[in-house]
């Protein structure tokens, strides 16, 4: 059974750098893209961006130039960080696997405030 | 982007009851392969999203056949045949045709 298990800061400030990460358990890491998604109630669900095993990477244009996404294969683990956030960041992000989305982690809620 | 709308945003069903839900996509999800690349997901309180249906009718592992979806094109549809009290929660479509990979805004089941 895959699980997926997430962690990193929940509570920053405006300008910094957020930074996830996401652990793969009970299956294989390749040949499969992996996701990074977020919900705030506002903007509802939002696809960040995706990986896949040899570090091949696609972002939402709408963050492009402030996300990068990597990936450890020794660890089965991918990351994620995120530049200069401020409160429109706030949310909880998801890791997920991609392709249908049928494996998600349990959520971290970042919060930005000063 | 692909503009993901559903309807209605709240819906209040009676246990036993059927329940449907509508999705339409702001260009056709249909690709040369013939499959749909729309997908339905089931957040419940407290958790994440959880897949239901891939492919646009395909159920996921171990979701209940009282759930089916159908559709063609740009509109969608997922029917609950009798609605249980386990199905409360946030019901939300998903374009997988292309990235970024958009999600409608959410159908809140509730029980009366």
């Amino acid at each position: 059974q895959v699980q997926l298990q997430q962690w990193g800061a929940g509570l920053l400030k405006p300008s910094e750098t957020l930074s996830l990460t996401c652990a793969v358990y009970g299956g294989s890491f390749s040949p499969y893209y992996w996701t990074w998604l977020r919900q705030t109630p506002g903007k509802g669900l939002e696809w960040i961006g995706q990986i896949d095993h040899r570090g091949n990477t696609k972002y939402n244009p709408s963050l492009k130039s402030r996300v990068t996404i990597s990936v450890d294969t020794s660890k089965n683990q991918l990351s994620l960080q995120l530049t200069s956030v401020t409160a429109a960041d706030t949310a909880v992000y998801y890791c997920a696997r991609d392709g249908d989305f049928d494996y998600w982690g349990q959520g971290t809620l970042v919060t930005v405030s000063s | 982007d692909i503009v993901m709308t559903q309807s209605p945003p709240s819906l209040p069903v009676t246990p036993g009851e059927p329940a449907s839900i509508s999705c339409r996509s702001s260009q056709s999800l249909l690709r040369d392969n013939g499959y749909i690349y729309l997908n339905w997901y089931l957040q419940k309180p407290g958790q994440s999203p959880q897949l239901l249906i891939h492919l646009g009718s395909h159920r996921a592992s171990g979701v209940p056949d009282r759930f089916s979806a159908s559709g063609s094109g740009t509109d969608f549809t997922l029917k609950i045949s009798r609605v249980e009290a386990e199905d409360v929660g946030v019901f939300y479509c998903m374009q997988a045709l292309q990235t970024p990979y958009t999600f409608g805004q959410g159908t809140k089941l509730e029980i009366k």
